[in-house]
Formats: structure tokens, C-alpha cells, sequence
């Protein structure tokens, strides 16, 4: 079965830029959504985007600083997001995005997640 | 777009558990549901509306129409107590409710 394994820094600067990498493994991550969704401490779920084919679509809150790509070769997707400040603390999630139906759409599975904390 | 969710809710062990998500005209589009424990990831407990993944009790189901889908947790047990999600699709991008704290008392 699919699994997604989040990776990256766990410690990151104000102003500096976010990467993490979500490897993928028992699938192809062909042909299939991927993406990220960040929870800060004690708060809800938040999506930041997905890729898909190349194609990408992002949450317009944080359209502006968020980039998400594909390594095929590599079966893994990353996340940037830039200019990072404290209200970025959170644990950050990548997942598959399931499709069914033209508004049918859920995330299986998820990876464990990665905590992210931005301080100087 | 958005979608509400009551804060929390309480139910009695064995009693039924109903969680509410609502956002402007739901119904026309496929919701699906995650409960998530502390320290854990999300899982999907219900996706279409009101289909149930594998190895998810069928105690738990769902619906959808008009401006409100619900989550029901029929005979709730102790391990269900979670946060649970409520998830929708809106113009190419994802929208999660707020998440309801379900509380087994």
C-alpha cells in the first residue's frame, strides 16, 4: 500500500524559505494529486496546495509564497514556502488526493506529518 | 467558500454522535469526513458523502443535502473521542471546516 514519508528541517529562520520533501513509496506517484496541508499547534487543518501532472493549484491565502513540485524519477514531491515567519510554526502534512467524481476529492493517505518551527 | 462546524460536541457512550458541516449550497458537492487523534494523523472515515473506507466501522456514516452534511457515529465508543473534519472541493482548490472536538462522556 501507498505510503508518504514527510522530510526537512525542523528549525527554520524568519524570512528564510520552508522545504520539505514527501517521499512516496509502494506507487507510482504518477498519475495521481499530491499535497500538502499544514496545522499549526492546537489549530485546524489548512490546505496549501497540490500538484498534479505539473499542474499545480494553491490555497489563495498563501498563493503569493508557496511553490509545490514533482520529482518523478525520485517518486517524491516538495514544498517551499517563503519568506517564513513565526505564524508559520506548524506540523506540516503531505498527502494523496483522491478524485471521484468532478467534486468528489479526499486525502489517503497522509504521511505522519513534519513539525516545523520557525524561530531565530 | 467555506464551511462551519460546531466547535465541539459531547455524546454518552452507546448514544449517537451527530457532527454538522455546513457551507452554501453543500449538498451540491461531495464532502468527505477525517477524524483525527491526538498526536496522529488524519484518517478519512467518510469520502462521497457517504461512502465508508475500508477497515472503517460501519457505525460511522454520512449525508449530505441542502446547506448541511453530517457525520453520525451510531453505539459511539470510547476510542472514538477526536477531532473530526469535514472536507469539500470548491473551484479547483480544497476547503476543510474548522473541526468539531467530539467529547465520550
Amino acid at each position: 500500500q501507498v505510503q508518504l514519508q514527510e522530510s526537512g528541517p525542523g528549525l527554520v529562520k524568519p524570512s528564510e524559505t520552508l522545504s520539505l520533501t514527501c517521499t512516496v513509496s509502494g506507487g507510482s506517484i504518477s498519475s495521481y494529486y499530491w499535497s500538502w496541508i499544514w496545522q499549526p499547534p492546537g489549530k485546524g487543518l489548512e490546505w496549501i496546495g497540490y500538484i498534479y501532472s505539473g499542474s499545480t493549484s494553491y490555497n489563495p491565502s498563501l498563493k503569493s509564497r508557496v511553490t509545490i513540485s514533482l520529482d518523478t524519477s525520485k517518486n517524491q514531491f516538495s514544498l517551499r514556502l517563503n519568506s517564513v515567519t513565526a505564524a508559520d510554526t506548524a506540523m506540516f502534512y503531505c498527502a494523496r488526493l483522491l478524485r471521484g467524481g468532478n467534486t468528489g476529492y479526499w486525502f489517503d493517505p497522509w504521511g505522519q506529518g513534519a513539525l516545523v518551527t520557525v524561530s531565530s | 467558500y467555506e464551511l462551519t462546524q460546531p466547535p465541539s460536541v459531547s455524546v454518552s457512550p452507546g448514544q449517537t454522535a451527530s457532527i454538522t458541516c455546513s457551507g452554501d449550497k453543500l449538498g451540491h458537492k461531495y464532502v468527505c469526513w477525517y477524524q483525527q487523534k491526538p498526536g496522529q494523523s488524519p484518517v478519512v472515515v467518510i469520502y462521497q458523502d457517504s461512502k465508508r473506507p475500508s477497515g472503517i466501522p460501519e457505525r460511522f456514516s454520512g449525508s449530505n443535502s441542502g446547506n448541511t452534511a453530517t457525520l453520525t457515529i451510531s453505539g459511539t465508543q470510547a476510542m472514538d473521542e477526536a477531532d473530526y473534519y469535514c472536507q469539500a472541493w470548491d473551484s479547483s482548490t480544497v476547503v476543510f471546516g474548522g473541526g468539531t472536538k467530539l467529547s465520550v462522556l
